[in-house]
């Protein structure tokens, strides 16, 4: 299995909902990322997991949670969410070796968030 | 600051005709340095990195440390090369987990 697969693929919640979105790969990645794509602009990153342990958190509000309970699953715990924060929300892995050059980044599809 | 600048938002081509599409970063240090594209209903993906000097689909991309640039070139551009751009810079020292940091995107579009 060489790609990251991500659920659902749409998602429309209330601003009062909690809800999740999954992501998975069997690549024997170590590395996990979140990412937040709105329309027609780049990726912006949210979260990154290394060895099942967050490493970067850039100043994400605290309603979205991450949680990645293996080194094959990530999830993003949604509550009290904005309508601003309706977007693509893109899951990555990468192989996360310990030197050498960047590792390359392995996109999912994403899920269409929409906040009412 | 680490920065990914992309000036053109759009590039329209005939097909057959030459590509490129510009990319500048400003970083302090190594850079690392990424073209992905983005087909039409298709997830992100890793094109070319400059570590490589590979040539894939045609293209190629040359860090250019004086310039801080890493155009994309192709010589002869396809109808289905049409997608959108993303150049992308790794600016994340300590450890392979990369941080991205991506430029605005460009569209290349390509007339029959």
């Amino acid at each position: 299995d060489t790609e990251v697969t991500q659920t659902p693929k749409h998602l429309v919640m209330g601003m009062t909902n909690k809800k999740s979105l999954k992501c998975e790969q069997h690549m024997g990645h170590r590395a996990m990322y979140w990412y937040k794509q709105k329309a027609k602009k780049p990726p912006e990153l949210m979260f990154v997991y290394s060895y099942e342990k967050l490493s970067i958190n850039e100043s994400v509000p605290s309603r979205f949670s991450p949680e990645c309970p293996n080194s094959s699953l990530l999830n993003l715990h949604l509550h009290a969410l904005q309508p601003e924060d309706s977007a693509l929300y893109l899951c990555a892995s990468s192989q996360d070796r310990t030197s050498g050059h960047t590792d390359t980044q392995y996109f999912g599809p994403g899920t269409r968030l929409t906040v009412l | 600051a680490q920065r990914v600048t992309q000036p053109e938002k759009l590039l329209s081509v005939f097909k057959g005709a030459p590509v490129e599409l510009k990319c500048n970063y400003s970083y302090s240090g190594s850079p690392e340095l990424f073209w992905y594209v983005q087909y039409s209903r298709q997830r992100l993906q890793l094109l070319l990195r400059h570590i490589s000097r590979e040539s894939i689909k045609g293209f190629t991309a040359d860090l250019n440390k004086g310039e801080t640039s890493f155009h994309l070139k192709k010589p002869f551009a396809q109808e289905e090369d049409s997608a959108m751009y993303y150049c992308a810079l790794s600016g994340f020292r300590s450890s392979n987990t990369g941080k991205l940091i991506f430029g605005q995107g460009t569209t290349l579009q390509v007339k029959p």
